[in-house]
Formats: structure tokens, sequence, C-alpha cells
């Protein structure tokens, strides 16, 4: 099974919008976090924001904020008052304490935002 | 700040021939890590080290080797290339010290296997 899942493989939003990238995840371990990274067109690699499972708020970092359902496991990415630059490939990946010190990504959502 | 340096950034090769695939970080951090990036599968761990001198297999392992001599390095090897192994690679380091850090990535090696 799939530990994390992005549903979307792409995504359109108009300038100065926002917009919410899915992310699902799987795992039995009551602890463990979840991280967001972002991917321009230049292929690097830039951490955006993390989530705790015991975090008691969802957490915001700027114009990112997660939308953080335990229960439903998801941890959404909304990136409010998009601007142009934020078009890029978007990855949600977790880290959980049973597995050592791995990381898992899902497969990732490209967003184009429109002028 | 150089953060983590991957070496070479393009390469293409034979089937068949082999090369080892440099990552250096100057952050003194304990884990480090082997991504593949292929369209539509996202980021893929292939090997990983939590410190010098010890490595373990991650999800896509197979054909790949890696070593940790030093801290600050981490090599994968490929002794036989593929084509199947055409791909980017990403290294990454992290922090040992608290769950919530996340990792620093280089900036990818786009291989060539013909």
């Amino acid at each position: 099974a799939q530990k994390i899942t992005q549903t979307q493989p792409g995504m359109f939003v108009q300038e100065k919008e926002a917009v919410t990238l899915d992310c699902t995840y799987d795992t039995s371990d009551p602890s463990y976090g979840l991280f967001w990274y972002k991917q321009p067109s230049s292929g690097e690699m830039i951490f955006l924001i993390y989530q705790g499972s015991y975090d008691q708020q969802n957490a915001t970092e700027g114009r990112y904020s997660l939308n953080f359902q335990k229960a439903r496991k998801s941890a959404n990415l909304v990136i409010s008052a998009s601007q142009l630059g934020d078009s890029a490939m978007y990855f949600c990946a977790m880290r959980e304490p049973n597995t050592g010190n791995q990381f898992y990504f899902g497969t990732g959502t490209s967003l184009t935002v429109i002028p | 700040n150089a953060g983590v340096t991957q070496t070479p950034k393009f390469r293409v090769l034979k089937t068949g021939q082999s090369m080892t695939l440099l990552c250096a970080q100057d952050m003194n951090h304990e884990y480090m890590y082997w991504y593949r990036q292929d369209p539509g599968m996202g980021l893929r761990l292939i090997h990983y080290s939590v410190g010098e001198g010890t490595t373990a297999k991650g999800e896509v392992p197979d054909g790949y080797n890696v070593s940790r001599l030093k801290k600050q390095n981490f090599l994968l090897g490929l002794e036989s290339a593929a084509p199947s192994q055409t791909s980017v690679y990403f290294c990454a380091s992290k922090d040992g010290s608290l769950f919530n850090q996340p990792q620093h990535f280089g900036d990818g090696t786009r291989l060539s296997i013909l």
C-alpha cells in the first residue's frame, strides 16, 4: 500500500486565488511527521512546511498552511494568494519512527498558476 | 553555504559501464539519503545512512551500492549500468537530532544510460 497518496497529477489556479493540494497518508504509528516540498522547473527541492502528528494546531508558514485532518489521515497544503512563481511540482512526504529514518514521498502534484 | 553538493550534474553512460555519484554536505548532518526521481513516480529511496560507516537499503536498492566512509560524504555506485537506471538522482541530508527537521537536498544528477 502507498504510504503517501497525491491524487491530483495537475492543478490550475488563477493568480491571486487560493489553491488546495491534496495529500493522504497511511500509517499505524501514532507518531509521525508530514512535510511538503516544492520543486520548480529548475529542479531543486525546497522545503515548505511541516506538521507533526501531535501538533495541536495546523501548521502555517507565510502563504502556506496545512489543513491537517488526523482522523481522515489527510494533510492538504493550502497556498493562499497564488503567484506565478508558485508554478511547480509539489510533493508530500511522511516520516514515521517505526520505519527508522526513511521518508516516504507521494507522486507529486503539478501546479500551474494562470495570469 | 554550499549545503548539499552533488557531483556530477549530468552524465551519459553506456549499458554495462560503472560510475559513482558523489554527495557532499557541509552541515555536519548525521543522516544522508539517495533517491531517484522518475516521471510520475515521485522520489523513491535507494539507500540511506544514519551515520559514518553505516548504510541501509531503501525502497529500490537493486543495482546500486553505497558507502559512507566519511560523515560528510555519501557515495552511490552503479556497478553495471542499465537503461532502467536512467533517472534524476537526488542526495539529501538531515540533522539527526530532531524528528521534525526536514531533509536538505542537492540539485540532482541527471543520468542517462544508453
